[in-house]
């Protein structure tokens, strides 16, 4: 079976760098994607890891270590906007698993 | 602009009655999913299909069944409903199984009486 991990909230200011983790156990593993959601919003997908490494998009970074059955989200600069929900996922063979999913609150 | 297209938006429905939620995308995407979202729980999987003409269950399957009759389009129905299908429910596609980016629509809202 699958499971991922995520905490369950997490709140910084605006301007800040904020770190969601996620750590997976699974039975087969493929890669690591995040996706965010706003409120009444459907998700939407921000990065992909499928090796160990670190990718950058912009002010969104994600990680990966396989060794350590752990990634996270980086997202700095923190704008109000980026108040969401965060969720990782394992697209494991046929399907994608997706964790249970962080809720970011971005104060003034 | 091309996506994935749900119907309903939102329904009420009385238990025990059939119901199917609609989804249609045009990206072609060989891959498509069918997740509910509760409070708490995350997104999860309900069925999916890799191509058309073949379906596959999820994690939380028992109640519902999909058709893929052809590449747009995986209904999903809900013979006989009850109250803990209440949820938001959303499809998904992906141009291949192990295609690391899934696409959503903007989902359904579903009230089961």
């Amino acid at each position: 079976g699958q499971s991922l991990e995520q905490p369950s909230e997490v709140t910084a200011v605006e301007g800040a760098i904020v770190q969601i983790n996620c750590t997976y156990q699974t039975s087969g593993f493929y890669g690591l994607s995040w996706y965010q959601q706003h409120d009444g919003g459907a998700p939407t997908f921000l990065s992909y890891n499928g090796l160990d490494g670190l990718e950058e998009k912009g002010r969104f970074s994600s990680f990966l270590s396989r060794s350590d059955s752990y990634g996270y989200l980086l997202l700095q600069e923190l704008q109000m906007k980026d108040s969401a929900s965060y969720f990782c996922a394992d697209n494991y063979g046929q399907n994608f698993v997706f964790g249970p999913g962080t809720r970011l609150s971005v104060l003034p | 602009i091309a996506g994935i297209t749900q119907a309903p938006t939102s329904q009420i429905l009385a238990a025990g009655r059939r119901m199917t939620l609609r989804c249609t995308q045009d990206m072609r995407h060989n891959a498509m999913y069918w997740y509910r979202q509760d409070l708490g729980l995350g997104l999860r999987l309900i069925h999916y299909s890799n191509t058309a003409g073949t379906t596959g269950k999820g994690e939380v399957p028992d109640g519902y069944s999909v058709s893929r009759a052809n590449t747009d389009d995986f209904p999903l129905t809900l013979a006989s409903a009850v109250p803990s299908q209440t949820s938001v429910y959303f499809c998904a596609s992906s141009e291949g199984a192990t295609n690391e980016k899934l696409f959503f629509g903007s989902g359904t809202q579903l009230s089961v009486l």
